[in-house]
């Protein structure tokens, strides 16, 4: 069964330093997410991102943050200049083609996610 | 704005114990509603969906029904294991920009000890 991957596993990092996380999404897919979980906390949306661009962001997203899809296999998280509380599981999804107009295969593969530790 | 409000954890049950965690929404119109399971050093994983009114996800021996009047969205099995031990999310999928993220609840802990 097709899978989303992340890499690295786990990242430890130090304040003021960039950080790229990677994932590879199921391959015939066309949206993909970012969001993250704080230890303990909720899972939080971070951005949405189809046609090369981006569609939605939350008040997480700064400019520190970007995201892009440099090969059209990857779609990659990259947090400039990271800070303590940047400290977090982050997971990709991805979701396939959706059918209009019933709007019903929206579902979201996830990544085993990139826990990342800043120092 | 849409949100999803779940039971607070932990639930710590015994062994072939019923289960429920309670889960309930605001939203406008309707959207799809999901169970996700977290297993300790693990991702998310889908465990049920349903997308309309009355609808009944279900998996492994969970369910929930999309209830559209109480707007809720209940897990439930009637006989958990030890290996149902995990955090589980309810979420809503929200239409924005043509795209659908997810809301998330905080998530519930379940224990089920042998």
């Amino acid at each position: 069964e097709p899978e989303v991957t992340q890499t690295p596993s786990h990242q430890v990092t130090q304040m003021g330093q960039e950080v790229i996380l990677r994932c590879v999404p199921i391959s015939n897919h066309l949206y993909f997410y970012w969001y993250r979980q704080i230890l303990g906390q909720k899972v939080e949306f971070l951005v949405s991102f189809y046609n090369n661009e981006i569609s939605e962001k939350s008040e997480i997203f700064d400019d520190q943050f970007s995201v892009e899809r440099p090969d059209g296999s990857n779609f990659t998280l990259k947090i400039r200049s990271t800070k303590l509380e940047d400290s977090a599981m982050y997971f990709c999804a991805s979701q396939g083609q959706q059918i209009l107009p019933q709007l019903q295969h929206y579902e979201q593969y996830f990544g085993p996610g990139t826990r990342l530790t800043v120092t | 704005g849409n949100s999803v409000t779940q039971m607070e954890g932990p639930v710590t049950l015994s062994e072939e114990a019923f289960l429920t965690i309670n889960c309930t929404y605001t939203a406008t119109g309707y959207p799809s509603l999901f169970w996700y399971v977290q297993y300790p050093g693990e991702g998310l994983q889908l465990l049920l969906k349903a997308t309309k009114a009355d609808d009944k996800g279900s998996n492994k021996g969970f369910e929930a029904t999309y209830r559209k009047e109480t707007t809720s969205f209940h897990l439930e099995k009637g006989s958990v294991q030890v290996s149902d031990s995990a955090v589980y999310f309810c979420a809503l999928a929200q239409s924005t920009s043509g795209t659908y993220k997810y809301i998330f609840g905080t998530g519930t802990r379940l224990k089920v000890l042998a």
